[in-house]
């Protein structure tokens, strides 16, 4: 099966700065990747999603980029704000089935 | 349009007893998906499945745990004989069902505490 791994478990920037969080999968049948926020108490809310037939995707402030052969992705957060704060998760799978990563707990400082 | 809705969003348990965690799907997805969260911990598929369809199950504890999606009313995850390791946050996705979409949307979750 796929096995997703994501890194930093942690991380702390200064507002206005940029977050980059990335993730690893394993199996190369996987062709979605989709991110989640996680607030604290709540559901994961979808952000940002990219297919394997495309190399980045934009967003306002949020970008992924996936590398296929390499089989990683990346989400990059720019001008961050403290409303960023909050655990990411990425996910890899194919159609309706996808693996999550352990998350990242992303602390915007003011 | 309402999104995902689970209730009840906080359950109390002593062991031995049952759980029954609900969820109804956003307005015109017909997949539901559930998943439990440990804390500090990622999301671990446990189920999926079509209305009156399992679909994959093989997240899902052999013993004790029981999903179903009927015709009409909401998806059900049911929990028997709820022991400590059971405590955990639940949380139910739906998905409209096209072939490859992918998207999945969650609501907010059951938190399961078992005394």
């Amino acid at each position: 099966g796929e096995n997703v791994e994501q890194h930093p478990s942690t991380l702390s920037v200064q507002e206005g700065d940029s977050a980059v969080i990335k993730c690893t999968y394993s199996d190369s049948a996987s062709n979605y990747f989709p991110w989640y926020k996680q607030e604290l108490g709540k559901g994961p809310q979808l952000i940002i999603d990219i297919r394997s037939n495309v190399g980045e995707k934009k967003d306002q402030r949020i970008a992924v980029t996936l590398n296929k052969t390499a089989k990683h992705f990346s989400l990059h957060i720019t001008e961050t704000q403290p409303e960023d704060s909050a655990v990411y998760f990425c996910a890899a799978g194919t159609g309706n089935q996808f693996y999550f990563g352990t998350g990242t707990s992303l602390t915007v400082i003011p | 349009n309402a999104g995902v809705m689970q209730n009840p969003r906080h359950l109390v348990r002593r062991r031995g007893q049952e759980a029954r965690l609900r969820c109804s799907p956003m307005k015109g997805h017909s997949h539901v998906y559930w998943y439990r969260q440990l804390p500090e911990e990622g999301l671990k598929f446990m189920v999926y499945l079509q209305k009156e369809n399992i679909i994959d199950e093989s997240g899902m504890p052999k013993e004790r745990f029981s999903a179903e999606f009927p015709k009409e009313g909401p998806s059900i995850l049911r929990i028997q004989q709820v022991v400590r390791g059971d405590s955990a946050a639940y949380f139910c996705a739906s998905s409209p069902g096209m072939s490859g979409s992918g998207e999945q949307y969650f609501g907010p979750g059951t938190r399961l505490t078992v005394t």
